[in-house]
């Protein structure tokens, strides 16, 4: 059990290029979520997954972005035409299908839009 | 409207002294109650979460949480601090374990 691995750490890039993130879970966990965290605040929830499927997305989450889970393991966030205020820690958990099981948290992307 | 604040944004303790973080919380029904830690450079962790029952919980690393319903709070505590327990600290509350709302989170800095 190696923990839940993101890639890059940090990613820096300019106004309206696009990114993409990179997320592993724990090889057991069936399910993945993906938050946000800027600095001074707790994360905010964007997405989950069970296996491949998209069960839950936040309503705040705008269509720029964009998450995929093909075949039930790594996730991949994708940030269209970023902006500014898209600057923060992205960050990927897993646990496994149980109602309430614990989190596993990644230690995050950060990104810096200029 | 559901919030959750922690009151102080950093909180300096010397090392071996007891330590109380607190956390109040507005929300519309009794929620699910979870401290996090979060180190520099690593990924948050769980100390401690509170679903129904006992309302003193224990935690991970000596830490407990006592959950009080008349003052909607979910306070902190553990007895003697250590210098690797700097970090920030963050309280959330839900009806989940993944859609939760977090606090802002309090740094807790230990003097040697």
């Amino acid at each position: 059990d190696t923990g839940v691995s993101q890639n890059p750490r940090h990613k820096i890039t300019k106004r309206g290029q696009n990114v993409t993130f990179r997320c592993d879970p724990i090889s057991e966990h069936n399910r993945l979520y993906w938050y946000r965290q800027t600095l001074g605040q707790g994360p905010e929830f964007l997405t989950y997954f069970q296996n491949e499927a998209q069960l839950e997305k936040s309503r705040l989450l705008s269509d720029r972005f964009s998450a995929e889970r093909p075949k039930g393991s790594f996730s991949t966030l994708e940030i269209q035409r970023t902006e500014q205020g898209d600057s923060a820690m992205y960050l990927c958990a897993s646990s496994l299908a149980h109602a309430n099981e614990k989190l596993f948290f990644g230690s995050g992307t950060q990104l810096s839009v200029l | 409207a559901q919030s959750v604040t922690q009151p102080d944004i950093h909180i300096t303790v010397s090392e071996g002294a007891s330590l109380e973080l607190r956390c109040n919380y507005s929300y519309g029904a009794t929620p699910y109650l979870f401290w996090y830690v979060q180190s520099p450079g690593q990924g948050l962790q769980l100390l401690l979460k509170y679903f129904s029952g006992d309302t003193l919980v224990q935690g991970i690393k000596g830490f407990e949480a006592e959950f009080k319903r008349s003052q909607s709070s979910f306070n902190l505590r553990k007895p003697s601090v250590h210098w690797s327990d700097a970090a920030e600290y963050f309280c959330a509350v839900g009806n989940s374990n993944y859609q939760l709302i977090w606090g802002a989170g309090t740094k807790l800095i230990i003097k040697p």
